[in-house]
């Protein structure tokens, strides 16, 4: 079965950094996503890991653990524009399997 | 940019009848996907579509639903009697190879059973 953690909510103030972290126990691995997603429309890509390390674009990065099954996303310089849902997901076979997502509010 | 399309963006139907949701992937795109989100609950997986055949499929795609890739462009969802439960948003995604790519995800086409 897959099994992925994630925080339900996180709130943080504007220019601020937030980190969502996220375990997974799934039978099978081939890379973790973060997804974003805002209510009512699709998730939207932010990163991609499948080997350890940190990966970083911008104002995102990812990091991976495959040891400990644990990954994180940090999202730097918070805008409001990034009030969203932030999924993660793992990649096993030909599917991805989501956490529930973590809705972060980002406060002026 | 290209990116995956979805009609229609909302689909209210009655019960036991049949819907066909459709998708225009990503035009060089190989493997085809669709999921699903309940109001308030995860991404679902349903189905993975790959060299017009099925790839693998969860649990909840029973018999009530099929996929197709009608021509070289489109792919489609038809669920055969809708129940109350199918009440979701259902999206389609796109991938260009096996490895090291991602899925984009089209806007998604929510349903409505009445």
């Amino acid at each position: 079965g897959q099994n992925i953690d994630q925080p339900t909510e996180m709130t943080a103030t504007e220019g601020a950094i937030v980190q969502i972290n996220c375990t997974y126990q799934t039978s099978g691995f081939n890379g973790l996503f973060w997804y974003q997603q805002h209510a009512g429309e699709a998730p939207t890509f932010l990163s991609y890991n499948v080997l350890d390390g940190l990966e970083e674009k911008g104002r995102f990065s990812s990091f991976l653990s495959r040891s400990k099954g644990y990954s994180y996303l940090l999202l730097k310089e918070l805008q409001m524009k990034d009030s969203a849902s932030y999924l993660c997901a793992v990649r096993s076979d030909y599917k991805l399997s989501f956490g529930a997502g973590t809705t972060v509010t980002v406060r002026a | 940019e290209p990116e995956v399309t979805q009609t229609p963006s909302h689909q209210v139907t009655q019960m036991g009848q049949e819907v066909i949701l459709r998708c225009v992937p990503i035009s060089n795109h190989l493997y085809f996907y669709w999921y699903r989100q309940i109001l308030g609950q995860k991404v679902e997986f349903l189905v993975s579509f790959y060299n017009n055949e099925i790839s693998e499929k969860s649990e909840i795609f029973d018999d009530q639903f099929s996929v197709e890739r009608p021509d070289g462009s489109n792919f489609t969802l038809k669920i055969r009697s809708t129940k109350l439960e199918d009440s979701a948003m259902y999206f389609c995604a796109s991938q260009g190879r096996p490895e090291g790519d991602t899925q984009y995800f089209g806007p998604g086409t929510r349903l409505t059973v009445l």
